[in-house]
């Protein structure tokens, strides 16, 4: 596609629930990056792909935070058990460079509220 | 390990005023690499501008201006005679050669553009 595209735009969530979040990048882009923007925060990583290949995880808060990409191109970020402290918004972006060393190109983010 | 400081939590302008964003950054990296990205609430980070840390040369892209001192570790954002559309927030971050997977992000700047 054009740009990076991120669904559900917005999800209210009962605390225990599950959600998925999808990401569907820039065609052709092959790195993608997770990233967690809490209320009047900057973003913070969770997790980087190449490809299919998860190569960095050490973002992810929880071992309730799995993310996966198995066809290398569209993403899911899969929360188990949501917390209360989940809520944020969820940024997906991919590197024109492959890395994080050039510019990022950003979707509109998934707005997850856990009651 | 990388930081970086947006002390300017919110900012507010009159139309047509000059704004100055402040960044600083951490890092004991020699290559590293500056971003500015804006974030006007539709959500999506739109990036602005990168800079390598062999480069100080200062940049200016329309009304748009960037002073990077490496002596101050600084890195600010100046707006010109500032609009409403440039309302938004702005972040500063930061990634390094070695861990190029991990760009940092400040905590951002609200700028709120009065007309």
């Amino acid at each position: 596609g054009a740009g990076v595209s991120q669904s559900p735009r917005y999800k209210v969530a009962k605390r225990g629930q599950d959600v998925a979040l999808r990401c569907d990048p820039i065609s052709g882009h092959v790195s993608l990056f997770w990233y967690q923007q809490a209320l009047g925060q900057g973003p913070e990583f969770l997790t980087y792909f190449q490809n299919e290949a998860q190569l960095d995880k050490s973002g992810l808060p929880s071992d309730r935070f799995f993310a996966e990409r198995p066809e290398g191109s569209v993403s899911t970020l899969k929360i188990q058990r949501t917390q209360q402290e989940d809520s944020a918004v969820y940024l997906c972006a991919t590197p024109l460079s492959g890395t994080a060393t050039g510019e990022l190109f950003f979707g509109e983010g998934s707005r997850l509220t856990v009651l | 390990a990388q930081k970086v400081t947006q002390a300017q939590t919110e900012i507010s302008v009159v139309e047509k005023e000059d704004v100055t964003l402040d960044c600083v950054y951490e890092t004991r990296d020699t290559t590293y690499y500056l971003f500015w990205y804006k974030q006007p609430p539709s959500g999506e980070l739109v990036f602005l501008i990168r800079r390598n840390s062999f480069d100080e040369q200062n940049e200016i892209s329309g009304r748009y201006s960037w002073n990077f001192q490496k002596s101050t570790s600084s890195f600010n954002f100046t707006i010109t005679a500032s609009q409403v559309v440039d309302s938004a927030v702005y972040f500063c971050a930061l990634s390094v050669e070695y861990n190029n997977n991990d760009m940092r992000f400040g905590a951002g700047t609200r700028l709120t553009v009065k007309p």
